[in-house]
């Protein structure tokens, strides 16, 4: 059993730019949340997928944006960025998406933009 | 709105003596507090949980106390290691949010030998 897996572990954008961020979920996980850690903050929900679709969303703007594919793999999207978009992205996958169910983080990816 | 709070940064203890490390929350609607734990370069790992009607849950060395009138909680690990040195973070969620946690921002526990 194969935990989750993010990539890329480190990228550096330019403002403006748009980016993709992937994971990869651990095996027989159907939910995917993704979060936003800048320095020294706590982890931020940006949103929620489960079976595909998008399960509820925390306070980003439209330009954050996401998919969950068959295979439950996920990407993050973000377009336009913005130099306070530099931040630790995490995601965490989970068998479901209810309230007690344990989810597990891949290691993040680290985005820097200039 | 922060409705999860760490509000000490950082907490430093010697080797075989109990680390304290406190939560509040404003949200009287969460049902379930968790913490875990985070290494450099390593995503958050999860230690212990504790539902809202219970007040206390103990799991080996860490146990985890919930007071709800106060709205606030604490990790106790007895006795501390080295190896215990990570950020714990503090996050919580309700029944209508799922498996979507809200997250205090952090506090780096340093075990000294």
């Amino acid at each position: 059993e194969t935990g989750v897996t993010q990539s890329p572990t480190h990228l550096i954008k330019t403002r403006g730019q748009q980016v993709t961020l992937r994971c990869s979920s651990q095996s027989g996980h159907n939910t995917v949340s993704w979060y936003q850690q800048a320095l020294g903050q706590g982890p931020q929900f940006i949103f929620q997928y489960y079976r595909e679709e998008e399960n509820g969303r925390g306070n980003f703007p439209p330009r954050f944006s996401g998919l969950q594919f068959p295979n439950y793999s996920s990407e993050l999207n973000v377009n336009a960025l913005e130099l306070d978009d530099s931040a630790l992205y995490l995601c965490a996958s989970s068998h479901d998406r209810r309230v007690n169910t344990e989810a597990f983080f891949g290691q993040g990816t680290r985005l820097t933009v200039v | 709105d922060q409705q999860v709070k760490q509000n000490s940064p950082s907490l430093s203890v010697q080797e075989g003596r109990i680390s304290i490390l406190n939560c509040d929350y404003t949200n009287s609607m969460f049902d379930y507090f968790l913490w875990y734990k985070k290494y450099p370069a390593e995503g958050p790992t999860f230690l212990i949980s504790i539902s809202s009607i219970k007040d206390k849950n103990e799991d080996g060395r860490f146990t985890v106390f919930l007071n709800k009138s106060a709205k606030h909680l604490s990790l106790h690990i007895v006795p501390s290691q080295p190896g215990d040195s990570a950020v714990y973070f503090c996050a919580a969620n309700t029944e209508t949010s799922g498996s979507r946690l809200t997250f205090g921002e952090g506090t780096q526990l340093t075990v000294n030998p």
